[in-house]
């Protein structure tokens, strides 16, 4: 098994331009999550999904959409890339969600925004 | 809004002895809390859960304790290896929701030969 996979590792962009984070998860999780660390903030959460077909905001979603068309995947996009965006991102896939689960982590995408 | 607080100084600690991180949280009673591991440049992984109810938990050389009144969890790594250095994060369930984790921002361990 794979575990989370994240695509692409490293990207730099500039202002204004998009692009779309790629994660995929191969344990049948019902859960995934994007998660954005910066340095001493820690990891925030961005959007999840909590099965194929739904997503819901998190912590800091605006600038970020997703969709989960299937299962296995879920995509992170930047429509209009900002400085302030510049971050790793993580990807991460849960089981069931429950009252104990854990998380399952990618690992990362580098993004600078210039 | 709930808080949590690992010290974001590094822990620079010697080879075999005992390294304990805390994690502080605020304003609620989380029924649970995880610990997990960062290496540089990888995403965390999961290395214990403790319930509400319990005191203490362990796990090889891991031992990890919840106190709801202190509000507070204390990460111990007992007989330390320079292979112990990374970045420890502690994880509770934001209140009312139990399908997603808060994270502390970690505390850096270092252990030196």
């Amino acid at each position: 098994n794979a575990g989370v996979t994240q695509t692409p590792k490293f990207r730099v962009l500039k202002t204004g331009q998009s692009m779309t984070l790629l994660c995929a998860q191969d344990m049948n999780h019902e859960y995934m999550y994007w998660y954005r660390q910066d340095p001493g903030m820690g990891l925030r959460l961005i959007h999840y999904s909590v099965g194929e077909g739904t997503t819901a905001k998190g912590e800091v979603p605006d600038g970020y959409n997703v969709s989960r068309l299937k299962k296995q995947n879920f995509l992170l996009g930047l429509e209009s890339a900002a400085p302030s965006q510049t971050s790793v991102y993580f990807c991460a896939s849960s089981y069931s969600g429950g009252d104990t689960d854990t998380q399952y982590f990618g690992p990362g995408t580098r993004l600078t925004v210039l | 809004s709930q808080k949590i607080e690992q010290n974001s100084e590094a822990l620079n600690i010697q080879e075999g002895k005992t390294a304990t991180l805390t994690c502080n949280y605020t304003n609620y009673s989380p029924a649970y809390l995880q610990w997990y591991r960062q290496d540089p440049g990888r995403g965390p992984v999961f290395l214990l859960l403790i319930r509400e109810n319990e005191k203490e938990k362990r796990k090889e050389r891991l031992k990890v304790t919840f106190d709801t009144t202190l509000k507070q969890s204390l990460f111990h790594i007992t007989a330390s290896q320079p292979a112990d250095s990374a970045t420890y994060l502690c994880a509770l369930p934001p209140s009312g929701g139990y399908n997603k984790l808060i994270f502390g921002a970690g505390t850096r361990l270092a252990v030196h030969p």
